[in-house]
């Protein structure tokens, strides 16, 4: 079974300045797709950014981008510029690329505060 | 475009009560998930259904729990005779096809008192 891991339950960062959030994950397959989502306290899922495992180019959105290694299972998202709007609780997910088994598996969370 | 949309957005029940949770996908999504978080935890996968099909409902509590995505209308989590351990956070997502991005409503709310 797929496994995700988020080892950073609270993460705080200075306005502008950068930060990275950690996931790990296990799985046998080899394609996959990979998701960060963010929850603010609003508690609706938004989806922060997707890779695709096949895809050797690391995605980028805007401020935030992630640094996927393949051969790690290690999936982080950097956030450049931090707003005070960034703050949220961000989850990593994982889902197979297709077939029935097509839920997301998601990490704990990491609470991410940003400090004015 | 309107979003994925969920309704009631909170709901309250009394234990031993039923309650009734909708989701309208996205407008063009066949494919809808419906996923609980816990508090103070991450979302877990419940069902994952088609029009007129389950597909998948592995994370679905064998009793109490149904779900339905009927050809005309919205998708329906029904759960009967609540326990407080229900109270939670529903989620719904769909997608436009199985290998497409999942966007996510709103939730609903639970309160089991």
């Amino acid at each position: 079974a797929q496994t995700v891991t988020q080892s950073q339950p609270e993460m705080s960062v200075q306005e502008a300045e950068t930060v990275t959030l950690s996931c790990t994950y296990d799985t046998s397959e080899s394609d996959y797709y990979l998701f960060w989502y963010k929850q603010p306290p609003s508690r609706q899922m938004i989806l922060v950014i997707r890779q695709e495992a096949y895809k050797q180019q690391n995605a980028t959105e805007n401020r935030f981008s992630v640094n996927f290694q393949k051969a790690a299972k290690s999936f982080s998202l950097k956030i450049s510029d931090s707003q005070l709007g960034d703050a949220a609780m961000y989850f990593c997910a994982y889902t197979p690329p297709s077939g029935s088994a097509r839920q997301l598996t998601f990490g704990s969370g990491t609470q991410l505060t940003v400090l004015p | 475009n309107a979003g994925v949309m969920q309704n009631p957005r909170h709901l309250v029940r009394r234990r031993g009560q039923e309650a009734r949770l909708r989701c309208s996908p996205m407008k063009g999504h066949s494919h809808v998930y419906w996923y609980r978080q816990l508090p103070e935890e991450g979302l877990k996968f419940m069902v994952y259904l088609q029009k007129e099909n389950i597909i998948d409902e592995s994370g679905m509590p064998k009793e109490r729990f149904s779900a339905e995505f009927p050809k005309e209308g919205p998708s329906i989590l029904r759960i009967q005779q609540v326990v407080r351990g229900d109270s939670a956070a529903y989620f719904c997502a769909s997608s436009p096809s199985s290998i497409d991005t999942q966007y996510f409503g709103p939730g609903t709310r639970l309160t089991v008192l």
